[in-house]
């Protein structure tokens, strides 16, 4: 199946720092890909919907101006947490859809100290 | 309201048990449901899609539009079946765009 990659796997940020996070889409193009937050143990909650060439649609709850959601390919999206605080530490994937269904990520776990 | 409901947070059985993983949806159109398996530090994968009515790996699911339900089944599980199962619904839209239950951990004892 397709392929689709985060970077980083993890990373370690002070409070107050942004982090960016990138979605590829190894072997396909992707016109919407998707930024799920999952916390231990639990589901994943959509965050938003990144749109290639548009702005992002964001879920009722998650701020934009916090999770900024950049989609300037057909392979390529990037999730910058803004002003990163301990709560916003979680395990970020995303998924790249097609047909039926959707391909994810292998995750990007974000520990803010 | 989107919803997708997994009533069990886990679910134990033994190996060569038969296993049924609960799903509920809400949904007031018509849904496309799925289920996604996330075995021990790896990404979540494709299980399998009602439209498709496969068997992957002895796993099926039969949607029940009276019902609400798309139960995942298995006749005899697997050791190897151990992972955390997701069920969840994409809108008619056809974005892409997924709403997950909160998954239901299979712990399949030998």
């Amino acid at each position: 199946g397709a392929v689709v990659s985060q970077h980083p796997s993890r990373v370690i940020c002070k409070s107050g720092t942004s982090v960016k996070i990138e979605c590829r889409s190894l072997d396909f193009q992707a016109t919407t890909m998707f930024w799920y937050r999952q916390f231990p143990k639990q589901s994943l909650m959509l965050m938003a919907t990144s749109n290639e060439g548009s702005k992002a649609t964001y879920e009722q709850g998650v701020e934009k101006d916090k999770f900024l959601i950049n989609h300037a390919s057909l392979t390529l999206s990037t999730l910058t947490v803004t002003s990163a605080h301990p709560e916003d530490s979680s395990f970020y994937i995303c998924s790249a859809s097609f047909q039926h269904g959707a391909f994810f990520g292998p995750g990007t776990r974000l520990t803010v100290l | 309201a989107q919803r997708v409901t997994q009533p069990e947070k886990l679910l134990s059985v033994f190996k060569g048990a038969p296993v049924e993983l609960k799903c509920n949806y809400s949904y007031s159109g018509s849904p496309e449901l799925f289920w996604y398996v996330q075995y021990s530090r790896q990404r979540l994968q494709l299980l399998l899609r009602h439209i498709s009515r496969e068997s992957i790996k002895g796993f099926t699911a039969d949607l029940n539009k009276g019902e609400t339900s798309f139960h995942l089944k298995k006749p005899f599980a697997q050791e190897e079946d151990s992972a955390m199962y997701y069920c969840a619904l994409s809108d008619s839209s056809n974005t892409g765009k997924l709403i997950f239950g909160q998954g239901t951990t299979l712990q399949v004892k030998p």
